[in-house]
């Protein structure tokens, strides 16, 4: 079936330009995340939306970002004002079904990510 | 934020050769995922571990949870020129919201 897809897959944008960067999660997924990857690094986590509750946006690095989506489906991450130290590649996650406390099944913390998008800040 | 360490950070490695590398944390955590991200890709995941000392195999893929819930190991054997890529541990607490991501082993393989 489909994967996590994201768009665009390049953006090349102006420092001070806004940019809005998509992700639409495997379909049923409840759960999305939202990383970033610079160069050469690991995953730094940004937001994560679980259904209706509220996102848990602790890893938004400043006022800049913001993302939002509606009910089970696609999200969108904006930064605004762009840095060049925004440059990274943009990664979204979804999983399936994630349980809150452990013990619960299987496959609950299996996330499975999209292609990434990467932004160049100029 | 918090990230695991993995070691080594990179290695190059003769093709045929087996592979080790370890992922440690300051804290406990009740599940432990290895993923392996290719270039200009997304990660993907190769083996979750949901068990204290739970040992499991994907392939020539194997993984350890280790007995302290502070660790875990993964194995790959007689690596080929498609295991090159950058390898990301993860570990989930069981009652946090997200994953915590490893500093991922690099490994690239010379023929």
């Amino acid at each position: 079936g489909a994967g996590v897809s994201q768009s665009p897959s390049n953006k090349v944008t102006e420092k001070g330009k806004d940019v809005e960067l998509r992700c639409d999660p495997i379909s049923g997924h409840t759960a999305l995340y939202w990383y970033r990857q610079s160069l050469g690094q690991g995953l730094e986590f940004l937001i994560y939306f679980q259904g209706n509750s509220a996102p848990d946006k602790s890893g938004l690095p400043s006022d800049r970002f913001s993302a939002e989506r509606t009910g089970e489906s696609v999200s969108t991450l904006t930064i605004q004002r762009t840095q060049q130290e925004d440059s990274a590649v943009y990664l979204c996650a979804s999983i399936p079904d994630p349980v809150r406390f452990s013990g619960g099944p299987s496959r609950s913390y299996e996330q499975y990510f999209g292609p990434g998008t990467r932004l160049t800040v100029t | 934020g918090q990230q695991l360490n993995q070691s080594p950070q990179s290695m190059f490695i003769q093709e045929g050769e087996d592979v080790s590398m370890n992922c440690t944390s300051s804290s406990i955590f009740n599940t432990w995922l290895w993923y392996k991200q290719d270039p200009g890709e997304g990660p993907v995941l190769l083996i979750a571990l949901y068990k204290a000392g739970e040992l499991t195999s994907n392939g020539r893929l194997t993984a350890q949870f280790g007995i302290t819930r502070k660790d875990s190991f993964l194995n790959i054997s007689a690596s080929i020129p498609s295991d090159v890529g950058i390898y990301f541990c993860a570990g989930h607490t069981g009652t946090a919201s997200k994953l915590t991501f490893g500093t991922g082993t690099r490994l690239q393989v010379t023929l």
